[in-house]
């Protein structure tokens, strides 16, 4: 299958700090690329998405000033989550699909594990 | 967007077919039913996707009713390495989106 990738792998940062997530799809281009996070022992919670070459299509409660999305390229989305505090802390996952339609299933990343201390 | 139903936790001997079910009574009739499972502290890994025909691929096998309600992800020959949370996603006719319920907790078993 399709390799998606995402730097850092672990990130600890202070609070009130921003981090910046990546998300790459290594070997196919991607025309949709999402952003999830999950809490311990929780189910994968859809913050956002978003489309090569437009604004990110935020999920209902997830604040869009706080979580800045930018996918600038057919491979490359980055999360930025801005003035972190330590109920940001969590595993953040991206996945990415090239192509329309329910045919094409998404890959996901390895997750990015973010603790603000 | 069509709900599923998934037992919470599951166990299996290694060797043995593990079944793992999902209900999805109110899918409606263009909707694809796929199957993700994450392994702990890693992303989540495809498995299948199905709409109304049986589909098989290396991995596993997917049984769909044919009223479309309910389905089965099969793992033929279970190892310890299968012990991950699976879930079953019905994918809404006009999204991208994939919408995670909270899965079965498959624990494979020496």
């Amino acid at each position: 299958g399709a390799v998606v990738s995402q730097h850092p792998s672990r990130v600890i940062c202070k609070s009130g700090t921003s981090v910046k997530i990546e998300c790459r799809s290594l070997d196919f281009q991607a025309t949709t690329m999402f952003w999830y996070r999950q809490f311990p022992k929780k189910s994968l919670m859809l913050m956002a998405t978003s489309n090569e070459g437009s604004k990110a299509t935020y999920e209902q409660g997830v604040e869009k000033d706080k979580f800045l999305i930018n996918h600038a390229s057919l491979t490359l989305s980055t999360l930025t989550v801005t003035s972190a505090h330590p109920e940001d802390s969590s595993f953040y996952i991206c996945s990415a699909r090239s192509g329309r339609g329910s045919y094409n299933e998404q890959f996901f990343g390895p997750g990015t594990r973010l603790t603000v201390l | 967007d069509a709900k599923t139903t998934q037992p919470t936790s599951m166990d299996c001997a290694e060797g043995r077919a593990a079944n793992l079910p999902c209900n999805h009574s109110t899918i409606s009739g263009n909707e694809y039913v796929y199957w993700y499972r994450q392994i702990h502290s890693q992303g989540p890994q495809y498995i299948i996707h199905g709409l109304k025909n049986n589909e098989t691929n290396e991995m596993a096998s997917l049984i769909i009713t044919e009223d479309r309600k309910s389905s089965t992800l099969i793992l033929p020959h279970a190892t310890l390495r299968d012990t991950a949370v699976y879930y079953c996603i019905v994918r809404p006719l006009n999204t991208d989106k994939l919408i995670f319920g909270t899965g079965t907790r498959l624990q494979v078993f020496p």
